[in-house]
Formats: structure tokens, C-alpha cells, sequence
């Protein structure tokens, strides 16, 4: 089973502050890294989905960032509002011959944005 | 809109009882995937289904069988359910390359 690592667990943050968590994962066989939100009562949904080292995505307020040589990933909210409430995921995918692999997802980062 | 659906939100079955859960998605997608989400552990991968006919293991398959016979509905079947595999199943599609995962609703899945 591969480690896919997220830190931190949980996090507290004013309204209005921005913030920034991690993802790392193994740095050889890469083939993408997804990142998904997951809200209370809902499915989880796809915020980027990245492939290239170097890559960087952006939508609205949040942006990622990807290392695959070393083997890491960042996710920024910038700005954070109530909305932004809710457990981030990342998932890895490591190439094998012919493709890919299943996902292999971390346990998450639970973030509570606090009024 | 993209739709993955699953047949119940709420099961309660009884060890020894054999299981089904489907899957369905509208989205003509190749890719299907079982996943089971639990406190501190975190989604982990059961079978997945890169097409008809076609399944793959994950990171736990062990106690679980899927079926794919058409390409809109991928099964997780529990032959015997144990108390161990009380959790929430989410399933999943996705498009080729690079997988981003479509998720269903959840079936959250009580053995007693």
C-alpha cells in the first residue's frame, strides 16, 4: 500500500486569513495527483487534477502546486470564508506499465474556518 | 449534469448475509471504482473497473467481489457480510486519463 501523507489532520482558521496544506507522496512512478473537496452530507468533488512536476492550478481562491520529483504537493485558500469549510483530499496515482494504478488517497485535512 | 448514483443511502444486514450494492452512472464513463470510507482511515480503494468484464483490486479487496457486466453499472458484492465491513461505500467514475473521480452519494452499510 502506498503512503499518501496530509498535514495537517485538522486546522482552525480566522475568516479572512489564508492558509496552505500539504500533500506528500511517493516521488518515483508518478502519473497525477488529484486534490477533491469534501463538504458535510455531500460526495466528495474534484478541485485540480494535476500531472505535470511543476504544475500550479488556480480556481478562485484556491490554488495548487506540484513537486513530483520530490514528491509533494501544496494546496493554498486564499482569503478563507465559512464556505471554505470542509476536508480536503489528495489522492496519488502511480504509473504502471500500459497505465495506471487505482488511487491511493491520503486521509484528508479537515479545516473549520471560524467567524 | 454528471450522475452517479447508488442504490441505497442506508442498509442494515445481518452477518453471514450476502450483500449487493450498485452503482449506476450516466456519464458513459470506462472507469468505475469501489471505495469504503472510515473514521481515521481515510477513503481506501476495493476493486476498480477500467471496463466491461474487467476488475481490478485495490488496496483491501479481501471479503469483496464486484461485477461488471454492463458499462453503467459496476457491483460490490459482500459473499458473507462480517461486522468488520460495517462503513460507508462510496463508488465512483471517472473519464481516461487522468481519472478525475465522479463520486457517488455513499451507502452507509451496518452489519450486525
Amino acid at each position: 500500500i502506498l503512503n499518501v501523507e496530509q498535514s495537517p489532520q485538522s486546522l482552525h482558521v480566522q475568516e479572512g486569513d489564508s492558509t496552505n496544506f500539504t500533500c506528500s507522496f511517493p516521488s518515483s512512478n508518478f502519473y497525477a495527483l488529484h486534490w477533491y473537496r469534501w463538504e458535510t452530507a455531500k460526495s466528495p468533488e474534484a478541485l485540480f487534477v494535476m500531472t505535470l512536476n511543476g504544475d500550479e492550478k488556480k480556481k478562485g481562491r484556491i490554488s495548487a502546486t506540484l513537486n513530483t520529483k520530490e514528491g509533494y504537493s501544496y494546496l493554498y485558500i486564499k482569503g478563507s470564508q465559512p464556505e471554505d469549510s470542509a476536508t480536503y483530499l489528495c489522492a496519488f496515482i502511480r504509473y504502471r506499465g500500459g497505465g495506471a494504478d487505482g488511487l491511493t488517497f491520503g486521509k484528508g485535512t479537515h479545516l473549520i474556518i471560524q467567524p | 449534469d454528471v450522475k452517479v448514483t447508488q442504490s441505497s443511502r442506508y442498509l442494515v444486514k445481518r452477518t453471514g448475509e450476502k450483500v449487493f450494492l450498485e452503482c449506476v452512472q450516466d456519464m458513459d464513463h470506462e472507469n468505475m471504482f469501489w471505495y469504503r470510507q472510515d473514521p481515521g482511515l481515510g477513503l481506501r480503494l476495493i476493486y476498480f473497473s477500467y471496463d466491461v468484464k474487467m476488475k481490478e483490486k485495490g488496496d483491501i479487496p479481501e471479503g469483496y467481489s464486484v461485477s461488471r457486466e454492463k458499462k453503467e453499472r459496476f457491483s460490490l458484492i459482500l459473499e458473507s457480510a462480517s461486522t468488520n465491513q460495517t462503513s460507508m461505500y462510496l463508488c465512483a467514475s471517472s473519464p481516461p486519463q487522468p481519472y478525475e473521480q465522479y463520486f457517488g452519494p455513499g451507502t452507509r452499510l451496518t452489519v450486525t
